[in-house]
């Protein structure tokens, strides 16, 4: 089966500029999240779905961040405008939601915002 | 709220030492546990996970128990090898309110030299 996949892979952007990423999960798997590491910190999570639902968004960091997921498909975090502590790797990950399913990670997107 | 505790990083070994990157938790309820591990250059990928007291996890060599009284994790190989080296991440997941809620640590950066 085809994994999680994240784009891009990289991106460098100037501060006051927009950014989207994009995540596609394993194909059936109705749970998605959204991860942020920054410098080397603990890997924070974002927000989850279920399907096209918000199910918890308690750690976005501000409403410069706009998550979306299109038909319980692929999802879209954007970030506007860009600051420079938005800097990190975003991680997307997918799971069948069950309490001891494991998550299933993308390769992330290092964000650089200079 | 939940949380994870690692050992601080990094950790340098040499080829064939015996590994021990110390995992504790705080969790409301009865969690999973999971050791995830980012090799360079690419995303998180589980490593092990054990569901209940007393399980044992074990893959490629490592192993964890879950030790409820102590509330760790500990992850452990007994023969490291260079290619071994990548960053470690001590993860618990918690069933609540129906869906699946993922806390992870600082991570802990593993360089094995030959």
């Amino acid at each position: 089966e085809a994994g999680v996949t994240q784009f891009p892979s990289h991106s460098v952007i100037e501060k006051g500029q927009t950014v989207t990423l994009r995540c596609d999960p394993i194909s059936g798997h109705d749970n998605l999240y959204w991860y942020r590491r920054v410098m080397g910190k603990e890997i924070k999570f974002l927000l989850h779905f279920v399907k096209e639902s918000k199910q918890d968004e308690s750690g976005m960091p501000n409403n410069r961040f706009l998550a979306e997921r299109t038909g319980g498909t692929y999802s879209t975090l954007k970030v506007q405008p860009a600051e420079l502590e938005d800097s990190g790797v975003y991680f997307c990950a997918s799971s069948q939601g069950l309490e001891t399913s494991p998550l299933h990670f993308g390769n992330g997107t290092r964000l650089t915002v200079t | 709220g939940d949380s994870v505790t690692q050992m601080e990083g990094p950790v340098t070994l040499s080829e064939e030492a015996f590994l021990t990157i110390n995992c504790t938790y705080t969790a409301t309820g009865y969690p999973s546990l999971f050791w995830y591990v980012q090799y360079p250059g690419e995303g998180l990928q589980l490593l092990l996970k054990a569901t209940k007291a007393d399980d044992k996890g074990s893959n490629k060599g490592f192993e964890a128990t879950y030790r409820k009284e102590t509330t760790s994790f500990h992850l452990e190989k007994g023969s490291v090898q260079v290619s071994d080296s990548a960053v470690y991440f001590c993860a618990l997941s918690v069933y609540s309110g129906g869906y699946q809620k993922v806390t992870f640590g600082t991570g802990t950066k593993l360089q094995v030299i030959p």
